[in-house]
């Protein structure tokens, strides 16, 4: 099974500062076939559902702010959001969908 | 509108089951992978299983496989999760999520939940 972790555990960010969050695989999770990453990113705010941010590593998702980007490949992950604003603080999952199980990050809390 | 309305939780003993239910609407049900995702009371997520659209191949995770099910009924527009030998570490809140075209897809919608609580 492919195992996720994030870091740090939690981050307190000054509002309109950078912030970033890491992920790392236990392997890779790049698809050689369509050269895809099957990385996700997750906004999960209290008394909410999940929200979706990034797909495919990078993708940003419909109506996501564009101070929210993904990068990395294979095995390394990163989310930054560039310029932090009040409404982001949540908790932040990467999910991988590679290979079954689709495990989650432990998450990431972000606090201003 | 993608709408996601789960149903079916409550409070079960040990051993016990239940069933949970998802009924879709806003977008086309027989087009898309369905699972169910989970989060327990101080816990983080964790992804339960998955369905692809017409049925015909599910996944699970190691703590649920052989005590879950995890079925569709397309002309219900519904996703259902069958729990068996219900245990104290499945109470959680119980999301149900919309895939993409096929298993190995993210999350793009989500319901608001529904609590399972295992306790004698």
């Amino acid at each position: 099974d492919i195992v996720m972790t994030q870091s740090p555990d939690s981050l307190a960010v000054s509002l309109g500062e950078r912030a970033t969050i890491n992920c790392k695989s236990s392997q890779s999770v790049l698809y050689s076939s369509d050269n895809k990453n099957y990385l996700a990113w997750y906004q999960h705010k209290p008394g909410q559902p999940p929200k979706l941010l990034i797909y495919w590593a990078s993708a940003r998702e419909s109506g996501v702010p564009d101070r929210f980007s993904g990068s990395g490949s294979g095995t390394d992950f990163t989310l930054t959001i560039s310029s932090l604003q009040a409404e982001d603080v949540a908790i932040y999952y990467c999910q991988q969908y590679y290979n079954n199980p689709f495990a989650f990050g432990q998450g990431t809390k972000l606090e201003i | 509108e993608v709408q996601l309305l789960e149903s079916g939780g409550g409070l079960v003993q040990p051993g016990g089951s239940l069933r949970l239910s998802c009924v879709a609407s806003g977008f086309t049900f027989s087009s898309y992978a369905m699972g169910w995702v989970r989060q327990a009371p101080g816990k983080g997520l964790e992804w339960v299983s998955v369905i692809n659209s017409i049925g015909g191949t599910t996944f699970y995770a190691d703590s649920v496989k052989g005590r879950f099910t995890i079925s569709r009924d397309n002309s219900k527009n519904t996703l259902y999760l069958q729990m068996n030998s219900l245990r104290a570490e499945d109470t959680a809140l119980y999301y149900c999520a919309k895939g993409g075209s096929s298993n190995y897809s993210p999350s793009d919608y989500w319901g608001q939940g529904t609590l399972v609580t295992v306790s004698s």
